[in-house]
């Protein structure tokens, strides 16, 4: 089975623009989850989506958006970018029997730096 | 809010026994994780605490205390592939349905 797949694995932008970053979860899962992570503060929660509803979102502005697609593929977006958002965003998906154990499966990131 | 601590880094050699301790902060509390993230590397999913008590999975052990918002992650038989972050999540019911991260904990293994 094909783990999670990220697009694209590195960009470079610069402050003021807009990003999409794209993410594929594991065939047949349907909980996707996006966490952002910069150094010395682990992985903060972003949002999470399940069958392309919103479920949960964390303490993030509203530059950052997110959507989830019927074939459970999810995109985030973030608009007039800056200095502060540049990070490893992971992507993590999970099936429906890995809610027992919350066991989230992670894709291997993309690295945003805005300049 | 849901919030959670454990140390900065941790340093043991080699075939010892290293604890990782977590104390978290959380409303309607489901369970406790750990996943362990290599440089360059994404997550990988290590374990899962819902009960009070010890996991066991090969080397590595997970405690829970739902009581005292406590638990640790124990690795034993240290190797060098161990050196990495740790991380302790919870998952809980505060403002949502979520699971939050720590800061991690970095694990050098030592020769």
């Amino acid at each position: 089975k094909a783990g999670v797949t990220q697009t694209p694995r590195y960009l470079i932008k610069t402050r003021g623009q807009q990003v999409t970053l794209s993410c594929s979860p594991i065939s047949g899962h349907r909980s996707v989850s996006w966490y952002q992570q910069t150094p010395g503060q682990g992985l903060q929660f972003l949002f999470e989506y399940f069958s392309e509803t919103q479920r949960n979102k964390g303490n993030f502005p509203g530059r950052f958006s997110g959507r989830q697609f019927s074939n459970s593929r999810s995109e985030m977006n973030v608009s007039t970018l800056e200095l502060g958002d540049s990070a490893l965003y992971l992507c993590a998906s999970s099936g429906d029997r890995d809610r027992v154990t919350d066991t989230q499966y992670f894709g291997p990131g993309t690295r945003l730096t805005v300049l | 809010g849901q919030s959670l601590e454990q140390p900065s880094e941790v340093t043991a050699v080699e075939g010892a026994i290293v604890q990782i301790n977590c104390t978290y902060q959380t409303s309607g509390f489901y369970g406790l994780s750990w996943y362990q993230q290599h440089d360059g590397g994404a997550p990988t999913f290590l374990s899962y605490n819902a009960l009070d008590g010890l996991e066991e999975t090969g080397r590595f052990s997970s405690f829970l205390s739902r009581s005292d918002s406590y638990g640790y992650l124990l690795l034993q038989e240290l190797q060098m592939k161990d050196s990495a972050s740790y991380f302790c999540a919870v998952r809980g019911n505060t403002g949502g349905f979520k699971t939050i991260f720590g800061a991690g904990t970095r694990l050098f293994v030592k020769a």
